[in-house]
C-alpha cells in the first residue's frame, strides 16, 4: 500500500484560505468516503480534524473543511490563524481493514 | 481522565526486538479498536496495524507483516506492540491511538509516543 501524495508545504497569510490536496487511488481515497485529516504540532501527537471526508469532530473550528473529488481529497483552512501552523496528514481507509497515511504537508502562516 | 500512557524510550541494537506498551484509563478499554502508528524522524505518519481488544483479532499493514505483533491484556487495559528484527530505519516515535466510536475510523485519543532508537 503506497502512501497518499500530499504537497510538502503550503502557506498563507493570516485571514486567508489555504487548500491542501491528498491524492490516492481508486483503492483508497477514490473507493471509500473514509478520508480523515490530522493536525500535528511539533513534538505533539496528531489531532483528528476531519472524518468521513467532510465532517468535523466536536471542538474543531468550522474554519476547517474537507472535500473529495475522484481520487483526490482536500483540506481547506479558512481565515488562517497563527495557531493553524502545523503539519497536516490525510489518511484513508484502503479496504481489507487497512489504512494509509499521506506524507504530510507543513502549513506555514506567513 | 481519559488517556493512553505509553512505556518509556528504548534503545535497541539491530536485529533485536522491542515491545511497547500502551495503558488505557478513563474509558472502557474493550470498547475501542487500538491502532499503532509510527513516525520516523522528520518523516510522516505510517500506519502499522490495529487490534480488537475484545477478541484480540489483528490487522497489519503489509510492510510490517511477519515482523510486528499486536497483543493486549484486558485485565490491565493495556495494548502492546512488538517489532522484531529491528533495523536502523525502524528508529521512530511509535504511537498507540484508539479508534473513535463516534467519528468513523477516526483516531481521536493518542498516547504520548514512545521513542525507539535502533543503533549499534
Amino acid at each position: 500500500q503506497s502512501a497518499l501524495t500530499q504537497p510538502p508545504s503550503a502557506s498563507g497569510s493570516p485571514g486567508q484560505s489555504v487548500t491542501i490536496s491528498c491524492t490516492g487511488t481508486s483503492s483508497d481515497v477514490g473507493g471509500y468516503n473514509y478520508v480523515l485529516w490530522y493536525q500535528q504540532h511539533p513534538g505533539k501527537a496528531p489531532k483528528l480534524m476531519i472524518y468521513d471526508v467532510t465532517k468535523r469532530p466536536s471542538g474543531v473550528p468550522d474554519r476547517f473543511s474537507g472535500s473529495k473529488s475522484g481520487n483526490t481529497a482536500s483540506l481547506t483552512v479558512s481565515g488562517l490563524q497563527a495557531e493553524d501552523e502545523a503539519d497536516y496528514y490525510c489518511s484513508s481507509y484502503a479496504g481489507s481493514n487497512n489504512w494509509v497515511f499521506g506524507g504530510g504537508t507543513k502549513l506555514t502562516v506567513l | 481522565q481519559v488517556q493512553l500512557v505509553q512505556s518509556g524510550a528504548e534503545v535497541k541494537k539491530p536485529g533485536a526486538s522491542v515491545k511497547v506498551s500502551c495503558k488505557a484509563s478513563g474509558y472502557t478499554f474493550t470498547g475501542y479498536y487500538m491502532h499503532w502508528v509510527r513516525q520516523a524522524p522528520g518523516r510522516g505518519l505510517e500506519w502499522m496495524g490495529r487490534i480488537n481488544p475484545i477478541g484480540g483479532g489483528t490487522n497489519y499493514a503489509q510492510m510490517f507483516q511477519g515482523r510486528v505483533t499486536l497483543t493486549r491484556d484486558t485485565s490491565i487495559s493495556t495494548a502492546y506492540m512488538e517489532l522484531d528484527s529491528l533495523r536502523s530505519d525502524d528508529t521512530a516515535v511509535y504511537y498507540c491511538a484508539s479508534e473513535s466510536l463516534y467519528y468513523k475510523y477516526g483516531l481521536d485519543l493518542w498516547g504520548q509516543g514512545t521513542t525507539v532508537t535502533v543503533s549499534s
